[in-house]
């Protein structure tokens, strides 16, 4: 079975400070790997995205991923937060495999705070 | 191109009423799938359809909600005679017709439904 593991609700870091949102992910087959954030009240919005090649995905907003298939991790990160960036995020997973090839399996959200 | 469009946005709904709500996909978009969101949890896959097709539809209850995807008109995702655990957010996502598995997922803004 799929799934996603995002082990901290809640990550807290100075403004100009580099953060990291971990997301740990199982998945039978080969993994789509995918960040969305979330602002309150609204829809998700899509960050980046693994599928194959470089394991350094950029995204939008200055964020980037990398994705490591040995320790089954895809950790969000970006060198130098931003007020702004204040937000709910989460990792989410595809398989290419199985009768479940339409749907993503999210994590349960992590809660990024920057402090000015 | 307009995004994702869902409405309402909001709806208040007493135990045993119906819930109706309904979601455009984007332009030239003709996969779409349906989330729920629990306070404090993550997006939860309900069902997944293409035109006239359901494809997956796993992740939803047996009872009391059904899912469309109609020719002509919006996805409608219908709760009959709603319960105070119904009570959430629901977003619809869409993606583009050639879908593959790398495709990200758009989504709209969510229908937040209360049940008095």
């Amino acid at each position: 079975a799929q799934s996603v593991a995002q082990p901290e609700d809640q990550v807290n870091v100075a403004e100009g400070n580099p953060l990291t949102v971990k997301c740990t992910y199982s998945v039978s087959g080969n993994p789509y790997l995918f960040w969305y954030v979330q602002y309150p009240n609204r829809g998700l919005q899509f960050l980046l995205k693994y599928i194959t090649g470089d394991n350094l995905v950029k995204g939008s907003y200055g964020f980037e991923a990398e994705f490591n298939k040995s320790q089954t991790s895809f950790h969000l990160k970006k060198p130098s937060a931003l007020v702004s960036d204040s937000a709910l995020y989460f990792c989410a997973v595809r398989s290419d495999r199985g009768s479940t090839l339409g749907r993503l399996y999210f994590g349960r959200g992590t809660q990024l705070t920057v402090w000015p | 191109n307009a995004g994702v469009m869902q409405n309402p946005r909001h709806l208040v709904r007493r135990r045993g009423q119906e819930a109706r709500l309904r979601c455009s996909p984007m332009k030239g978009h003709s996969h779409v799938y349906w989330y729920r969101q629990l306070p404090e949890e993550g997006l939860k896959f309900m069902v997944y359809l293409q035109k006239e097709n359901i494809i997956d539809e796993s992740g939803m209850p047996k009872e009391r909600f059904s899912a469309e995807f109609p020719k002509e008109g919006p996805s409608i995702l219908r709760i009959q005679q709603v319960v105070r655990g119904d009570s959430a957010a629901y977003f619809c996502a869409s993606s583009p017709s050639a879908s593959g598995f790398y495709n990200e997922q758009f989504f709209g803004p969510g229908t937040r439904l209360t049940v008095l």
